[in-house]
């Protein structure tokens, strides 16, 4: 079965401070991997995903996230933040049945950045 | 844009009453789905559905129903309302299988319901 885990449930960060929210994966089968992001009283947003190819994905808002196989992460990271990145970010990892793409989702990582 | 609605952002009902949540895409998606989000427990899938009256039970299915008359609108219902059912409900739209690969999923703005 495949699972996600966020090791962090709440980060604390300063403006202009770099930020790493850790994804664990595990999955017997094929891994696309995804980052949401949730604004307050907001619903979620795509931030990027891995498919294949190259194991650096870029998203918006200047994020991005390494696909490591053999330690089986997807860590999203940003150089520098803005007040504008609080918000709670998901990882989640794909999986198919009946045709239809489920996603299974991690605990959460809320960010708070401080002034 | 993609667009998925949700009918309210905030409800309180009470123990017993039969509740229903609404969602409606614009995008003409096949599939469709509904989440809980509680704190510390990220989103838990309910139900999906991959078709039009075709519905599928997720990981936490009990004490919900739900239906799929039309291609974009997919209705949770709560048939006999209680505390625990008092969460964050988040509706997803996505299209079907393209090539293979996994699309992204749509999410509405989310309905929050407290059960009294």
């Amino acid at each position: 079965a495949q699972s996600v885990t966020q090791l962090d449930s709440q980060v604390p960060v300063f403006e202009e401070a770099p930020v790493e929210l850790r994804c664990n994966y595990s999955s017997s089968v094929s891994v696309y991997l995804f980052w949401y992001v949730q604004y307050p009283n907001q619903g979620l947003q795509l931030l990027l995903k891995y498919l294949s190819g190259s194991t650096l994905v870029k998203g918006i808002n200047g994020f991005e996230a390494e696909f490591n196989k053999s330690q089986t992460s997807f860590h999203l990271r940003k150089p520098s933040v803005h007040i504008s990145d609080t918000a709670e970010y998901f990882c989640a990892v794909s999986r198919f049945v009946q045709g239809a793409q489920k996603l299974v989702f991690g605990q959460g990582t809320r960010l708070t950045i401080n002034p | 844009d993609v667009k998925v609605t949700q009918s309210s952002r905030y409800l309180v009902k009470r123990t017993g009453e039969k509740v229903f949540l609404e969602c409606v895409q614009d995008m003409d998606h096949e599939n469709m789905f509904w989440y809980r989000q509680d704190p510390g427990l990220g989103l838990r899938l309910i139900y999906f559905s991959y078709d039009v009256k075709m519905k599928e039970k997720g990981d936490i299915p009990e004490g919900y129903s739900v239906s799929r008359e039309k291609k974009e609108r997919f209705s949770l219902i709560l048939e006999s309302a209680s505390t625990n059912q008092t969460s964050m409900y988040l509706c997803a739209s996505v299209e079907g299988l393209a090539g293979g690969w996994p699309e992204t999923q749509y999410f509405g703005p989310g309905t929050r319901l407290l059960v009294l």
